[in-house]
């Protein structure tokens, strides 16, 4: 079974419209974090969390929120869905510096969102 | 502020050639440096990495050398298979979790 999977894997929805997209990992770590790819950017950070009751917004979380119910979960939400936030989404996990692989990062296989 | 520049693709090689994927960076203090490869519908996996200068990391055939005074980190293989064909990202991380990526590039190898 995958260390971490994410649901939906694909998902069509309209602009304003609310939608979450979940993340669960078994790895066991605390830290976790979504990602937006879009063609010719690379990835780009939308929020991460350290533990349960630390979470922070990266450098582009406008129209994103996120929700950590457990150390294994954390789950992205659009609040009103807009058609530049169509891009395909990734889940990741990592141990702090100094523990296990460190600074490597664990990625889910990603959710495509297209918002019509 | 930090950032990672690497090579525009698509590359398109023949099986067997040699494969250079340019990677260049800008980051206060001394980042860890990483290559992740995305293979087609799936997510990121780490591929190599390197955490300080002159360290040379490699995997699956692929090499690729910490080198600070050129603020660069290339990614080499010798021969490269079909198998090969996927997207290649130049990350660094700084502040100990903030993981900055490249823009990726694609790689497809003919047969």
């Amino acid at each position: 079974d995958a260390d971490v999977t994410q649901t939906p894997r694909n998902r069509i929805t309209k602009t304003g419209k609310r939608i979450m997209l979940e993340c669960s990992q078994t790895k066991g770590h605390d830290r976790m974090y979504w990602y937006r790819q879009d063609p010719g950017l690379g990835l780009r950070l939308i929020y991460y969390s350290f533990d349960v009751k630390d979470i922070n917004k990266g450098e582009i979380s406008d129209g994103y929120s996120v929700s950590r119910q457990a150390q294994a979960k954390f789950s992205l939400s659009l609040e009103s869905a807009i058609p530049n936030q169509t891009a395909l989404y990734f889940c990741a996990t990592s141990e702090p510096p100094g523990q296990g692989a460190g600074e490597t990062q664990y990625f889910g296989p990603g959710t495509r969102l297209l918002v019509l | 502020g930090d950032s990672v520049t690497q090579m525009e693709g698509p590359v398109t090689l023949s099986e067997e050639a040699f494969l250079t994927i340019n990677c260049t960076y800008t980051a206060t203090g001394y980042p860890s440096l990483f290559w992740y490869v995305q293979y087609p519908g799936e997510g990121l996996q780490l591929l190599l990495k390197a955490t300080k200068a002159d360290d040379k990391g490699s995997n699956k055939g692929f090499e690729a050398t910490y080198r600070k005074e050129t603020t660069s980190f290339h990614l080499e293989k010798g021969s490269v298979q079909v198998s090969d064909s996927a997207v290649y990202f130049c990350a660094l991380i700084t502040g100990g979790f903030k993981t900055i990526f490249g823009a990726g590039t694609r790689l497809f190898v003919k047969a």
